[in-house]
Formats: C-alpha cells, structure tokens, sequence
C-alpha cells in the first residue's frame, strides 16, 4: 500500500502539447524524486529535492520542468515532448535524503 | 553506472526458498546495501537494506559477507506473488545520496 499518489495514472499527449505530472506525499517526507523508465531499460533517476529545494538534476533537457512547491507536492511540467519520451514517470519519497524510497505508481506517457 | 552486478533472471519453485545473489566489490564504508522489486508496471517496493549485519524483516532476510563485497536477498518461502524484478542497490545516506538502478535480476516464481 502506497502513501504516494500519482495523476494521471495515464497520458497521452502531443508533441506541441503542454500537460504536468503531479505527485503526492502526506508522509511528512522530506525529500521527493522524479524517475524516468523507459521500456526495457534501467530507471534513470531525474531530478531530487530535498525541503523543497532541488538537489539533483541528472542532465535532463529542458523540456522536463521540475516544480516543488512544498515539501508535500512535486510537479514535473512537460512541454513539446519526443516520442523517445515515452516512459513510465515514477515518483518517489524518503524521510531524508538516501533514506529508503516509498515510490508512486507512476504515470504511463505516451507521446505521439 | 550501477555498482552492482545481479544474475539477468532466475527461477524459483512455490513454496521453495529463493536466494537471489549481489556482487557489490567496490562498496564504500559508507555504503549500505538496499534490496527492491518491481512487480510488472507497478512502482519499485523496498524490500530490506543493511550495512554490515545480517537483516530480517516480514519480507526476507539480507545476508551480507564479511568483507562486504557481496551478498544475498532470501524469501524463504516463494510465491507466485513474488514474481517481479530484484533491484540491488548500494548507496549511502544524506546528501551523497543517489539510488541508481541497474538492470535486475527477473526473478519467475512457478508452480
């Protein structure tokens, strides 16, 4: 059972569309983390903040906009995506930094 | 790049114990080890982690090797639940901190 949301669960979007991601925690977890997976490969880690703060970006181009307006809530903004950008979008919180990580169930995006 | 190496898949008969294994030769002092799996589309699921010392949680136990170059995932007693992929992670705490996952072990539990 997770205490973290994810929405939408599922996203299908255009290349000139501008749609977000939004994940929540109720956990009183202090750091939050986006990751991509793509299919048949790894989970990259994306971007990581802690007390809203970010603290890690892991090279991720420009069209991924992170937004961590509290210590509850993180957004990742899309804009005029790739189809290669298709992904499960995962996102994760741990009490503290390299605590273990209670992750979302993600959103499925699809871009066409 | 992930700082572990995990057999690509295994098998495991229901109700048998499964031990999954982890070369983890260049972990640091600082380092702990973290099990995880991934139950097909679903978000990753912490299993256990450790230092140094042998771990047991309701889930499963963590054996690690004196030297700490290694060390193995058990489920004592495997179902069909328990298909999923096995992540085994090392990483360290406070800012330092960056899970990076590698490729995992597929772990398909049959009847």
């Amino acid at each position: 059972e997770t205490g973290v949301t994810q929405t939408p669960r599922h996203l299908v979007m255009g290349m000139t569309n501008k749609k977000s991601l939004k994940c929540e925690q109720h956990l009183g977890h202090n750091a939050m983390y986006w990751y991509k997976q793509s299919a048949k490969k790894p989970l990259e880690l994306m971007f990581v903040y802690n007390f809203k703060e970010q603290t890690e970006n892991n090279s991720v181009p420009s069209r991924f906009s992170p937004e961590c307006p509290n210590s509850s809530h993180l957004f990742l903004h899309l804009h005029t995506l790739q189809p290669e950008d298709s992904a499960l979008y995962l996102c994760a919180s741990s009490q503290d930094l390299g605590e273990r990580q209670l992750f979302g169930p993600g959103t499925r995006l699809t871009v066409l | 790049d992930a700082k572990t190496t995990q057999p690509p898949s295994m098998d495991c008969a229901e109700g048998r114990a499964a031990n999954l294994p982890c070369n983890h030769s260049t972990i640091s002092g600082n380092e702990y080890v973290y099990w995880y799996r991934q139950i097909h589309s679903q978000g990753p699921q912490y299993i256990i982690h450790g230092l140094k010392n042998n771990e047991t949680n309701e889930m499963a136990s963590l054996i690690i090797t004196e030297d700490r170059k290694s060390s193995t995932l058990i489920l004592p007693h495997a179902t069909l639940r328990d298909t999923a992929v096995y992540y085994c992670i090392v990483g360290s705490t406070g800012t330092a901190s960056k899970l990076t996952f590698g490729t995992g072990t597929r772990l398909q539990v049959t009847l």
